[in-house]
């Protein structure tokens, strides 16, 4: 079975850039979250979908993220514009269910803004 | 506020120590706490623990949960260098459907 796939597995991109980052989350699974991970603060949560739907956007750190899922096999998370405190790996995972059970994450996408 | 802590942040072992890695956390309507494993990528799922006492084991990995306490361990006996990885521990809460994890510990596990 096909994880979690996301895209780009690796970007560098000039400050004030925009950055869109891929996922298409486990099929049949309905939660869907966005992760970011820095050596300081750890595995943060920035966003999760349920039934496409936004829950929970609280961790979103500012105005410059965005996040949207059209349909239940692909999400985006927007960056405009990336700064270089952006720089961070973004995961992707996807659960099945109403309520985070087991999540499987995809292999990040490694952000670099110079 | 959800949070979740865990204890040591890092740890340097020699091959065949046994290691104890320590999570507690405080949540409202906690519903399951998770244990994983991070190497280069992205971290693989290892226990999830909704029951106090209960020992879930695999291979030389075991863990339990404490429900009393707000806390679990994972124990890992024998050691061996590819047990050197970051193990990450998640909380949710049956309020919201949202994984917290802890800062991680750091293993590493010299020959």
């Amino acid at each position: 079975d096909a994880g979690v796939i996301q895209s780009p597995r690796h970007e560098v991109t000039e400050m004030g850039q925009e950055v869109t980052l891929r996922c298409k989350p486990i099929s049949g699974h309905n939660s869907l979250f966005w992760y970011r991970q820095t050596m300081m603060r750890g595995l943060e949560l920035l966003i999760y979908f349920n039934n496409n739907v936004p829950i929970d956007d609280s961790g979103m750190p500012e105005d410059r993220f965005s996040a949207k899922m059209p349909n239940a096999s692909f999400s985006t998370l927007k960056i405009q514009p990336s700064e270089p405190r952006d720089s961070a790996v973004y995961f992707c995972a996807s659960s099945r269910g109403d309520i985070a059970n087991t999540i499987y994450f995809g292999e990040g996408s490694w952000l670099t803004v110079v | 506020e959800d949070k979740v802590v865990q204890s040591p942040l890092s740890l340097v072992v020699h091959e065949g120590d046994t290691v104890t890695l320590n999570c507690s956390y405080e949540v409202t309507n906690f519903r399951s706490l998770l244990w994983y494993k991070q190497e280069k990528k992205a971290p693989t799922f290892l226990f999830m623990l909704t029951s106090s006492g209960i020992e879930k084991k695999s291979g030389r990995l075991s863990s339990i949960l404490d429900k009393k306490e707000l806390s679990s361990i994972l124990n890992i006996t024998a050691t061996q260098t590819g047990d050197s990885a970051i193990y990450l521990c998640a909380v949710s809460s049956s309020n919201t459907g949202k994984l917290i994890f802890g800062q991680g510990t750091t293993l590493q596990v010299k020959p």
